[in-house]
């Protein structure tokens, strides 16, 4: 079983409506974050979360939202979707010890009409 | 502001070696990672530098110059398998990932 998971894995939906995305981990990991991944651009940081209560923004956080129910959970909510927020969605984790390195979900493509 | 630059796309023979360039410009330096991704997929960690210097492992090594803000990925008998994007990224100051749009690898027979 994969150690990060996302649901759903693709979706499609229209302007102004409202949707979450989940993801759950099972590495035990305390560290969780929220990207996107537009073609031909980097890596852009939407919420990142150090344990459960403990939720900060990244670098563009405006029209997102996060909940972390659990240290397992972490979701990403489009309080009211646009077309420009088409893209690939990934969730990762972390471990607080070590090099942190940043293991990764196998993301969610959401398309917006 | 903060950058990270890297190739867009490198094309390289199957067996032969190949070079990717990261340059760098943060807010502080905790330690530079590199992962691949292939298309479609989500990207997966392959090397950690936060000293000057040559980290090997297996077929990939990667190389860390602080002073010029500089590294690069190295990777030796390129396989077909290999073909994929390589990401580059920054930890700064605050402990976050500034990330480089990534090299497109292609590799051809």
């Amino acid at each position: 079983d994969a150690d990060v998971t996302q649901t759903p894995r693709n979706r499609i939906t229209k302007t102004g409506k409202r949707i979450m995305l989940e993801c759950s981990q099972t590495k035990g990991h305390d560290r969780m974050y929220w990207y996107r991944q537009d073609p031909g651009l980097g890596l852009q940081l939407i919420y990142y979360s150090f344990d459960v209560k403990d939720i900060n923004k990244g670098e563009i956080s405006d029209g997102y939202s996060v909940s972390r129910q659990a240290q397992a959970k972490f979701s990403l909510s489009l309080e009211s979707a646009i077309p420009n927020q088409t893209a690939l969605y990934f969730c990762a984790t972390s471990d607080s010890g070590g090099a942190y390195e940043q293991y990764f979900g196998p993301g969610t493509r959401l398309t917006v009409t | 502001g903060q950058n990270i630059d890297q190739p867009t796309e490198m094309t390289a023979t199957e067996g032969a070696i190949v070079q990717i360039n990261c340059t760098y410009q943060t807010s502080g330096f905790n330690g530079l990672f590199w992962y691949q991704q292939h298309a479609g997929e989500a990207p997966t960690f392959l090397s950690y530098n936060v000293l000057d210097g040559l980290e090997e492992k297996g077929r990939f090594s990667s190389f860390l110059s602080r002073s010029k803000g500089y590294s690069y990925l190295l990777l030796k008998e390129l396989q077909m398998k290999d073909s994929a994007s390589y990401l580059c990224a920054v930890r700064d100051s605050n402990y976050q990932l500034i990330w480089g749009a990534g090299t497109k690898l292609i590799i051809k027979p």
